[in-house]
């Protein structure tokens, strides 16, 4: 199975503040990667596939990079909205795996 | 616009099983994948398996392997993921999701079951 590691597991930051957040995959999963937003009570929100690929709605703020092994998404100024669980997920091969959740939090 | 509408909350008792439908409005479903996910209280998000409808046959992750049965009915539009021999670690909320294609995303979800497992 593909291992996925997030970090930070939490982070507090500011309205306004830049903030990113990092993956790995335990192989190379060249670009199968995505990227969700997770809000209490919620179910998980797609933001980002194919790694870098936007999904259509989604703030222009929100960007992903990476490829291989290592991924990261960036909030370029975080807002009020954004205040969430990211969560990553690798869709190479299955078992399809998430990391385990990047808290943002003020 | 696809949209998943799921079947409400259960309450369960140990070694029963729970079935949960997920059905689908708008788009293909025949050929989509509809995977299932779940979340226990305050952790992170696990697969469970997904099936594509026309091919009938799902693919499950082996945690789950002989205790989790996914199926789809393309009639009704309708997928289904039974769980069998419950017990308390299975207590969460349970999602539908649909990938478009066998390599992509989750795009679309289901709002969610909350399944109870207790005595």
């Amino acid at each position: 199975d593909i291992q996925m590691t997030q970090s930070p597991s939490t982070l507090s930051a500011s309205v306004g503040g830049r903030v990113t957040i990092t993956c790995r995959a335990s192989q190379s999963i060249s670009s199968w990667l995505a990227w969700y937003q997770q809000k209490p009570g919620k179910a998980p929100k797609l933001l980002i596939q194919k790694a870098s690929s936007l999904e259509s709605g989604v703030p222009s703020r929100f960007s992903g990079s990476g490829s291989g092994t290592e991924f990261t998404l960036t909030i370029s100024s975080l807002q009020p909205d954004d205040f969430a669980t990211y969560y990553c997920q690798q869709y190479k091969s299955d078992p399809l795996t998430f990391g385990g959740g990047t808290k943002v939090e003020i | 616009q696809v949209q998943l509408v799921q079947s409400g909350a259960e309450v369960k008792k140990p070694g029963s099983s729970v079935k949960v439908s997920c059905k689908a409005s708008g788009g293909t479903f025949s050929s989509e994948t509809i995977n299932w996910v779940r979340q226990a209280p305050g952790q992170g998000l696990e697969w469970m398996g997904g099936i594509i409808p026309i091919f009938a046959t799902a693919n499950n992750a082996q945690k789950f392997q002989g205790r989790v049965t996914i199926t789809a009915d393309e009639s009704t539009r309708t997928a289904y993921m039974e769980l069998s021999s419950l017990t308390s670690e299975d207590t969460a909320v349970y999602y539908c999701a649909r990938s478009v294609a066998v390599r992509s995303a989750m795009d679309v979800w289901g709002q969610g079951t909350t399944v109870t497992v207790s005595s």
